[in-house]
């Protein structure tokens, strides 16, 4: 079956800094490439996206990369605070299965 | 978050009781998910239905049993709850056209079975 990996699976900045999280996957006919974010407690958030047609794509401080040759995709966040703090997943998606795939997860921490 | 409600938010359960967790959504999404989630192992799939009356398996499906007799009802059963079972159970619902594959999580059933 399709399978995601995920890394780091911690990661601590110092606020203001950059965070990088990469993933790999499998399935060559993956089309579709979420980021869910997730604070203590909650749910997954949806936060960014990417469809297989597009390399990049950016909101705000938060920016995602693919790249299908090597079959990785990128979470960027710029100038990182507190709020950050969380639990990212990674995720991908088969449009064939309609299912989603996801990552391990990666504890961020954002230091004062 | 697209409406979705999950009942019970919490539960605890004795080995070998049979236990329903509900997912309710209001937004008319035509695909329903149920997660688990457990340390180490992010989200991982159980059970996924695709219209009312029409369930598939997930990567984890074994123990676990689903029923979706209305669109905006997905409901989870652990016919003879184990030790194992303990999680974070979380139900996700997907729209359908331009904005497929994005799911939208409920808030989360933490279960516990002693």
């Amino acid at each position: 079956g399709e399978n995601v990996e995920q890394h780091p699976s911690t990661l601590s900045v110092q606020e203001g800094d950059s965070a990088v999280i990469k993933c790999t996957y499998s399935d060559s006919a993956s089309n579709y490439f979420p980021w869910y974010k997730q604070e203590l407690g909650k749910r997954p958030q949806l936060i960014i996206d990417i469809r297989s047609n597009v390399g990049e794509k950016k909101d705000q401080r938060i920016a995602v990369t693919l790249n299908k040759t090597a079959k990785h995709f990128s979470l960027h966040i710029t100038e990182t605070q507190p709020e950050d703090s969380a639990v990212y997943f990674c995720a991908d998606h088969t449009g064939g299965g309609n299912k989603l795939t996801f990552g391990t997860g990666t504890q961020l921490k954002v230091e004062l | 978050d697209a409406g979705i409600t999950q009942s019970p938010r919490h539960k605890v359960t004795e080995t070998g009781t049979p236990v329903t967790l509900r997912c309710h959504q209001t937004e008319n999404h035509r695909y329903m998910y149920w997660y688990r989630q457990d340390p180490g192992h992010g989200l991982r799939l159980i059970h996924y239905s695709y219209g009312v009356k029409d369930t598939d398996k997930g990567e984890v499906s074994d123990g676990y049993s689903v029923s979706r007799s209305k669109t905006e009802d997905f409901l989870l059963t652990l016919e003879s709850a184990t030790s194992s079972q303990t999680s974070v159970y979380f139900c996700a619902t997907e729209s359908t056209g331009t904005s497929k594959g994005e799911q939208y999580f409920g808030p989360g059933t933490r279960l516990t079975v002693t």
